[in-house]
């Protein structure tokens, strides 16, 4: 299974953005890019997700490089209510899975 | 917004002692998962149900776990008995079929004294 490597913690300004990064070197070619958060005491909450083009929606946009080899996840406009732990994840396709690393925990400051 | 309900949302018992948690998924989603989540680590998968039948188990300990979905809707994960070691959060999700993104329940946390 392609692995994910991600800092174990950053800071952020609050209404500044923040920018998650995530390494999956090993990523084949046919596995997406999941993004998940997981705010305290609570089941983690889906993000974005991409296979090879960037993508945004009304959370957060994900950027993929050229090689697929590693992502960014941006939040353009962080609150105080983002502070969470962020997972990257890859996702095995054929058998379904999320399997989930130790994430980035992300602390928005005001 | 639909939600993935999960029941109870704390629990303690003493260890030896049996324990159950139970979680409804959305209405229609015929994949759920349990996974099992220690304090500072990410959720690690238990199991996998579609619709009824077990797709994935490999990690679950089955000499004290077992997991069942009757009728393809809600689901019961079972622990006897329980061990110090058991101690953590027990998250189920659920999806519309395979290839789409989860819905994660808020969750069981489970304290074994």
């Amino acid at each position: 299974d392609a692995k994910t490597t991600q800092p174990t913690s950053m800071d952020c300004a609050e209404g500044r953005a923040a920018n998650l990064p995530c390494n999956h070197s090993t990523i084949s070619g046919n596995e997406y890019v999941y993004w998940y958060r997981q705010i305290h005491s609570q089941g983690p909450q889906y993000i974005i997700h991409g296979l090879k083009n960037n993508e945004t929606n009304e959370m957060a946009s994900l950027i993929i490089t050229e090689d697929r080899k590693s992502s960014t996840l941006i939040l353009p406009h962080a609150t105080l209510r983002d502070t969470a732990v962020y997972y990257c994840i890859v996702r095995v396709v054929d058998t379904d899975k999320l399997i989930f690393g130790t994430g980035t925990r992300l602390q928005v400051f005001p | 917004e639909a939600e993935v309900a999960q029941s109870p949302r704390y629990k303690i018992t003493e260890k030896s002692q049996a324990v159950a948690f139970w979680c409804d998924p959305i209405s229609g989603h015929a994949t759920l998962y349990w996974y099992r989540q220690i304090l500072g680590q990410g959720p690690e998968l238990l199991v996998q149900f579609q619709d009824e039948s077990v797709v994935d188990d490999s990690q679950l300990p089955k000499d004290r776990f077992s997991a069942e979905r009757l009728k393809g809707v809600d689901s019961t994960l079972k622990i006897q008995p329980a061990e110090l070691g058991d101690s953590a959060m027990y998250l189920c999700a659920s999806s519309p079929d395979r290839g789409y993104g989860y819905t994660f329940g808020s969750g069981t946390r489970l304290t074994v004294v």
